[in-house]
């Protein structure tokens, strides 16, 4: 049931883009972006509800693809503060709502 | 913007000791969740309260409960610590708004056992 996060990690040049995805084998009602520093809280970056949905938080933007349950986070011209662990939180159809089945995570590195 | 409030920020206790974990959730939010995460790991669903209610359990531990006050801060209390039990707390909060379930997390419980 957890979502399958690809790749687990990335490393990135400032100004670099980069692709993390999302996928789960159950249909998902909501996907939900957090980026996580070491020892920090998740950061609540977006939500997306509906298939074919797309939004954005500065330069990171991301899509959900309902029919194939996949969600994919992008990442554009990257800079040093993008750098930790991107965490895909699910909400399925049918569990209760505002359970979030976290993925294992993509550590993201920016260097200079 | 006032945000998710969790005390302590750390705690140092020993085994089969008992811990309070508080939370104090984002004004006017209407549900709060309980989550664990363990070092390197992804963080794992414990609890949730809507309306001071019980809205769902996790992978919450007998030994450990949980409630919501008129308040609505919530508290987590685990009994008979174990040390497998050593790791971040968070506390989340939402209110949701044309099924859109945004949640907020709290700085966290450092929860280390001995």
């Amino acid at each position: 049931q957890q979502p399958v996060q690809s790749p687990q990690a990335v490393i990135l040049r400032e100004g670099e883009d980069a692709v993390i995805n999302c996928s789960s084998s159950k249909a998902l009602y909501s996907v939900h972006w957090y980026r996580q520093k070491h020892g920090e809280a998740p950061v609540f970056l977006m939500i997306l509800l509906k298939g074919g949905e797309q939004m954005r938080h500065e330069k990171i933007s991301a899509s959900f693809n309902e029919k194939k349950q996949q969600s994919s986070l992008y990442l554009t011209a990257s800079q040093l503060s993008y750098s930790g662990t991107y965490f895909c939180g699910t909400e399925r159809y049918g569990g209760s709502q505002g359970n979030l089945i976290f993925g294992k995570g993509t550590k993201l590195s920016v260097k200079p | 913007a006032a945000g998710v409030i969790q005390s302590p920020r750390h705690l140092i206790k020993e085994k089969r000791e008992t811990a309070t974990l508080k939370c104090y959730p984002i004004p006017r939010h209407d549900t709060v969740y309980w989550y664990q995460q363990g070092p390197g790991q992804d963080p794992q669903f414990l609890i949730s309260f809507y309306e001071k209610m019980q809205s769902d359990k996790g992978s919450i531990p007998d030994r450990f409960s949980a409630q919501q006050f008129s308040d609505y801060h919530s508290e987590l209390n685990m009994s008979s610590l174990e040390l497998g039990d050593s790791a971040l707390y968070f506390c989340a909060s939402s209110r949701t708004s044309g099924g859109r379930n945004e949640q907020f997390f709290g700085p966290g419980t450092r929860l280390t056992v001995l």
